[in-house]
Formats: structure tokens, sequence, C-alpha cells
């Protein structure tokens, strides 16, 4: 496509609900990130894709975030048992690569705004 | 990996003024990376400088980079109300992960 597409862009839950948030990165990119950003705030490294690399996933705040992504693509972000500290906006980017010498520019979706009530 | 520590933290000038804003970081990079924000959606890329580069320019942006001092430097000339957003920096070595500080939220008053 001709960006990155995140889906939905809003989302509102109810505590304890599971979600789940979808991200097409840019076709061909091997890099994938997620972010979350609370109101105000900055941006909270979540997890990263590299390839066929293993994720970077140290920045995932608890064992009910998880991410997977299918076939060097299309990647979705899961929050189980949502709690109201989940809410904020969860933002996904691609780059091309991330090789030794590249570190080229990464391209960012316009995120998924999550609200637990 | 390392994130870039933006300052400072809100930067508040009138129109057509110059905005300049640091980044500092710890280690040695291959590039560091400059993005804005608008409305806290998604990260615009707006310039990259390479280690060996001193100073880039791309239209009303000037970035400088200090690789002995570990800091960078985004100048905003002519600033317009357009201008207003969040601002950050993104040091990168290699295929390390891309990380960003608290950002600098500038505000550009008519």
């Amino acid at each position: 496509g001709a960006g990155v597409s995140q889906s939905p862009s809003n989302k509102v839950t109810e505590k304890g609900k599971d979600v789940e948030l979808r991200c097409d990165p840019i076709s061909g990119h091997t890099a994938l990130y997620w972010y979350r950003q609370s109101l105000g705030q900055g941006l909270e490294f979540l997890i990263y894709f590299q390839g066929n690399s293993a994720p970077d996933k140290s920045g995932l705040p608890s064992d009910r975030f998880s991410a997977e992504r299918t076939g060097g693509s299309v990647s979705t972000l899961t929050i189980q048992r949502t709690q109201q500290e989940d809410s904020a906006v969860y933002l996904c980017a691609s780059s091309p690569s991330g090789g030794s010498f590249s570190g080229t520019e990464a391209f960012f979706g316009q995120g998924t705004r999550l609200t637990v009530v | 990996s390392q994130q870039g520590e933006e300052d400072p933290q809100a930067l508040s000038i009138q129109e057509g003024e110059n905005a300049t804003m640091n980044c500092s970081y710890k280690t040695s990079i291959n590039n560091l990376q400059w993005y804005r924000q608008n409305s806290g959606r998604g990260l615009v890329h707006l310039i990259l400088i390479r280690s060996n580069e001193r100073e880039k320019h791309s239209g009303r942006l000037r970035v400088t980079l200090d690789t002995s001092k570990k800091s960078s430097s985004l100048l905003i000339t002519a600033s317009r109300a357009a201008d207003t957003a969040s601002y950050f920096c993104a040091p990168r070595r290699g295929a390390q992960k891309l990380v960003f500080g608290q950002g600098t939220r500038l505000t550009i008053n008519p």
C-alpha cells in the first residue's frame, strides 16, 4: 500500500476484554515496530520485528501483551484482559531495512486510539 | 539501542522566529533522525544526518551533529503556525531498534 495502515482507528473496550490491533506495513519493509503513547507523553517502545530474526519483545509491559507478524508482513498486537491503564494510542511503524549501515527512516501509521472503560 | 533526550521539553515562540531544539545521546551512532508529530498521531520523518556529516539542510530545517559531544540540534527558521508539533530525535546504530524520548513540544504563537 501507499503507507502504513492501522486498524481500527479507534477502539473502545470494556475492562477485562481482549483486543487485537492490526498493522499493515509498507510492502517490502522488513522492520516493524509497535509503540504506545499515553496522553502528553513520549513514545514507549513495545516490540520490534526485523526480518526473520527473533522479535525484540523487551518493551512489552506485561504478559498480557503479545504481538506476532505473519509472513513478514501484517502484524497484530493483542492485549488480553485489558485494564484502564492500557488506554493509549498504539502506533505502528515500518522501515525498509535494519542492516548494519542502513538505519533508514521509519514510516508511521496513524495509530489506534484504545480506550478501556 | 539508545534513545535521545530532547531539550527543552517545551518551547513557545512567536510566528516568524527561529526555533532550536537539542538532542543528546550516550553511545556512538551511525545516524540520527528527527521526526515530527502532530496531534498525537503518527510521526513523520523530517531529516536524517549521518555520523560523518556535521550539518544538513532541508527547506527551513537545519540539523547539526556533533559526535564528539554526542549531541544534535534542529533549527526551524521563520517558524509558522503549522510547525506547532512535538519533535523527536532518534539516534541509531546499525539495526538497533528505533526508540524515542519524550520529545520537545513546540508551540508557535500567532
